[in-house]
Parts: C-alpha cells; sequence; structure tokens
C-alpha cells in the first residue's frame, strides 16, 4: 500500500503558466481533500472530492483554481495564470467514505511561481 | 480568532523532558487530529479522538469534550521528535464530511 501519492514534489512556474498537482488517494479510499500551507501560515481547507463529484469548495479561491477527481486517475487540482502568492504546499489527503478514517495525508507539492 | 487554538507556539526543551502541546476549539466538533510535520516535509497523522485517551509509542492524546480542549503529551523526549505539531479539527456541521481546521501549530525543538 503506496499510501497518498503526490506529484511532482517540487514544482517551479513562470507567472501566467499553468500548474497542474496531482494525487493518487490511497488504495481503497474515494475522498479527497486538498489544503494548502502558505509560507508561515498554517494548513487552510480548499476542497473536498469524491469519485467525479466535488462536495466542498468553499477554501477554494473563485477564480484560477479547479480541482477535479475523474472516475479513472489521480485527482488534479489545477492553478491557471500563477502568480507569485500562488506560491505554498499544497497537500492532498485521503479518507474511506468521508468518515476521516484512516485520514491519510500526501507528501505534499511545493509550487515556487517565479 | 481563530477556531482553533495551539499554544505554545514554540517550545525548546532538554532531551528526556515531559512535553505538552495544548489545543482549544471554540466550536463543536465531530474530531480531533494531532498531526505532526517536519520542516520540508510531509505530514504524518498521529491521533484522531472523538472523546478520552489514546497511547502510541511515547505519544498521549487527550480530548474533553465539554472543555474543548485537547492535549499531545510525548514522553521521554527526543531530537527525533523535532517538528511541527498541528492541531485539526473536524467541525460539527450538516452534510457529509467535509475538511479540517486548523491551528497555527507548534513548533518544538528537543536538544540533546
Amino acid at each position: 500500500n503506496a499510501g497518498v501519492m503526490q506529484n511532482p514534489r517540487h514544482l517551479v512556474r513562470r507567472r501566467g503558466q499553468e500548474a497542474r498537482l496531482r494525487c493518487s488517494p490511497m488504495k481503497g479510499h474515494s475522498h479527497v481533500y486538498w489544503y494548502r500551507q502558505l509560507p508561515e501560515e498554517g494548513l487552510k481547507f480548499m476542497v473536498y472530492l469524491q469519485k467525479e463529484n466535488i462536495i466542498d469548495e468553499s477554501g477554494m479561491p473563485k477564480e484560477r483554481f479547479s480541482a477535479e477527481f475523474p472516475k479513472e486517475g489521480p485527482s488534479i487540482l489545477r492553478i491557471q495564470q500563477v502568480v507569485r502568492g500562488d506560491s505554498a504546499a499544497y497537500f492532498c489527503a485521503s479518507s474511506q467514505q468521508g468518515t476521516l478514517n484512516g485520514y491519510t495525508f500526501g507528501s505534499g507539492t511545493r509550487l515556487t511561481v517565479v | 480568532k481563530n477556531e482553533v487554538e495551539q499554544s505554545p507556539q514554540n517550545l525548546t526543551a532538554q532531551e528526556g523532558e515531559f512535553i505538552t502541546i495544548n489545543c482549544s476549539y471554540s466550536v463543536g466538533i465531530s474530531a480531533l487530529h494531532w498531526l505532526q510535520q517536519h520542516p520540508g516535509g510531509g505530514i504524518v497523522s498521529l491521533f484522531m479522538l472523538s472523546s478520552g485517551k489514546k497511547k502510541h509509542g511515547r505519544l498521549i492524546a487527550t480530548i474533553n469534550i465539554q472543555e474543548k480542549h485537547s492535549s499531545l503529551h510525548i514522553t521521554a523526549s527526543h531530537p527525533r521528535d523535532s517538528a511541527v505539531y498541528i492541531c485539526a479539527v473536524r467541525l460539527r456541521r450538516g452534510g457529509g464530511a467535509d475538511g479540517l481546521t486548523f491551528g497555527k501549530g507548534t513548533h518544538l525543538i528537543i536538544q540533546p
């Protein structure tokens, strides 16, 4: 059981480019959560997804950010037209059946916008 | 005011000392997590609590639902325990399971 896999571990983008962050949940987990950790700040909830559905996106910025969790393949967090303020660590977590049982985090993707 | 408050913000102790990190929250919750994060590293879930006390090795976590308070204790602390410890709660809301709300973390340094 490989745990929650995030890639890439590090991502550098120039301002205006797109960033795509991937998260493969643990085997048997059908719920995915994305969090953002800005430098020197705490973790903040962004979005909660089940397969093919966004359940709660109350923490997502209204523009440039989107997330999906298709029937096949990993969950994707997409940031269009990145700006320097998007530089952060983005963590994914997964759980079973939405009860937070076996809540497991990935190692994160560290996005740097130059 | 944050919904989740941790104290202390920073803690430096000597190897072997008993460590206590506190977490208070201001809203109803259905569960509380203690997480560990090493510098530049990933996040490890140490405990999930909804009541009482849990123990794993040298780590002990307690929660008092009435007082809206939880503590994380480390016995016989070791330099490898140096990390950021984060308290996170799942708020009691209607609907399905949504995300966690986090404290700002306690930076722990254990000196040899």
